[in-house]
């Protein structure tokens, strides 16, 4: 399968802390993407990397991606009780066009 | 500009029938993907289409599921003889013509009783 694998399952933190979700595939990449899932929702996209990128940055976002172990980070800064919710990495394979999603981290940002 | 439609947004039919599944996608896009998801679990991939074509039908289950993209009208995720293991939430994408990113609808969650 080429679904991603996010790390942590599920991440719980106060108010202001920063957050980071981690991501590990199996496959080459074309670009890796962020999305946001409020619960009952359809998903948001937050942020594209490309496979030659190393280190993208969007608002309070940062996102890294380490080709060579197939892994990505992203990091959430100054976090917000808006900000819960799940989030997905998904990979676009090298060749193909869809997406594969992984299973998603659950953050908690408590007030 | 209306973004991704999904309609119905519940859905509830008995084993045996059939359920029908509508996502009109956001204008001027011409990739639709449909995507399955259990309850705390992540999104599953069933099929990609672009306008009257079926691009990759990969992850959708042989038997009872189709799914159509045609010319004029949404396109239309179709599960025959529903089984209480199709109960799930159902989502649509599109996406744009050399575009990376998806637009996700809001969902259509199926019950099967």
């Amino acid at each position: 399968s080429q679904q991603g694998e996010e790390d942590p399952q599920a991440l719980s933190i106060q108010e202001g802390e920063n957050a980071t979700m981690n991501c590990s595939y199996k496959t080459s990449i074309n670009n890796l993407q962020w999305y946001r899932q409020n619960s009952g929702r359809g998903l948001v996209h937050l942020i594209l990397i490309r496979s030659n990128e190393r280190e993208k940055h969007s608002g309070r976002l940062r996102v890294t991606l380490d080709t060579s172990k197939k892994s990505s980070s992203l990091l959430i800064t100054a976090s917000r009780a808006a900000d819960t919710a799940s989030y997905f990495c998904a990979t676009v394979q090298t060749g193909a066009n869809n997406l594969f999603f992984g299973t998603g981290t659950r953050l908690t940002v408590i007030p | 500009n209306a973004g991704v439609m999904q309609n119905p947004r519940h859905l509830v039919r008995r084993r045996g029938q059939e359920a029908r599944l509508r996502c009109s996608p956001m204008k001027g896009h011409s990739h639709v993907y449909w995507y399955r998801q259990l309850p705390e679990e992540g999104l599953k991939f069933m099929v990609y289409l672009q306008k009257e074509n079926i691009i990759d039908e990969s992850g959708m289950p042989k038997e009872r599921f189709s799914a159509e993209f045609p010319k004029e009208g949404p396109s239309i995720l179709r599960i025959q003889q529903v089984v209480r293991g199709d109960s799930a939430a159902y989502f649509c994408a599109s996406q744009g013509q050399g575009d990376e990113k998806l637009f996700f609808g809001s969902g259509t969650q199926l019950s099967v009783l």
